[in-house]
């Protein structure tokens, strides 16, 4: 099994663009989670999902932020318009059963200047 | 809601020293504590996790142990190699839900 696979692994862009993260779960996994990074605030759960819904996406800063998963192998999460604040590693995670292991992708490194 | 501390925030010790790093939870229905292993520029990985109905859990050098009355779970680490050297997280989980309410983090230093 490849793991949990996230692309692109590096994004720099200017402010006022648009950005999607993109993120292909294990095969079999039914929960997908996107998390952001930060030094000043740590890992921050944004969002996640049961079998392809929405359940909490209490932890998105704002509107500019959207999360989509259209099918159970792949998921977006978009940022429109996108600002320097929202530099950061986001992860993308995926698990097998409600309360059970999360496994992280590679996450991807956002620069936004 | 769930509301993760996580101490000390550094953690500097000798190799083949052990090392321990704490957590604690407020929420007394949490059932699930995992700790994750965060080297330089890579993803967080799993290494050890726990749930409510076990006290101790051991993997080779590494240990979980959880009191639930005090709402604390620790992280042993016998034995320290110098690749031991990483960030160290600890989570907690409620029943029923998929989410992880993560702690600061632990950033651990083996001297060799």
């Amino acid at each position: 099994d490849a793991g949990v696979i996230q692309s692109p692994r590096h994004e720099v862009t200017e402010m006022g663009q648009e950005v999607t993260l993109r993120c292909k779960p294990i095969s079999g996994h039914n929960s997908l989670f996107w998390y952001r990074q930060t030094m000043m605030r740590g890992l921050e759960l944004l969002i996640y999902f049961n079998n392809n819904v929405p359940i909490d996406d209490s932890g998105m800063p704002e509107d500019r932020f959207s999360a989509k998963m259209p099918n159970a192998s792949f998921s977006t999460l978009k940022i429109q318009p996108s600002e320097p604040r929202d530099s950061a590693v986001y992860f993308c995670a995926s698990s097998s059963r409600t309360g059970g292991m999360q496994f992280f992708g590679p996450g991807t490194r956002l620069t936004v200047l | 809601g769930e509301n993760v501390e996580q101490h000390p925030s550094t953690l500097s010790v000798q190799e083949g020293d052990s090392a321990v790093i704490k957590c604690t939870y407020s929420d007394s229905a949490s059932n699930y504590f995992p700790w994750y292993k965060q080297e330089l520029g890579k993803r967080p990985q799993l290494i050890i996790d726990i749930r409510s109905n076990v006290g101790e859990k051991k993997d080779q050098r590494i240990a979980v142990t959880l009191n639930k009355t005090a709402k604390h779970f620790s992280l042993h680490i016998t034995e320290t190699q110098p690749e031991d050297s990483a960030v160290y997280f600890c989570a907690a989980s409620l029943s029923n839900t998929d989410k992880l309410i993560f702690g600061t983090g632990t950033r651990l230093q083996v001297f060799p």
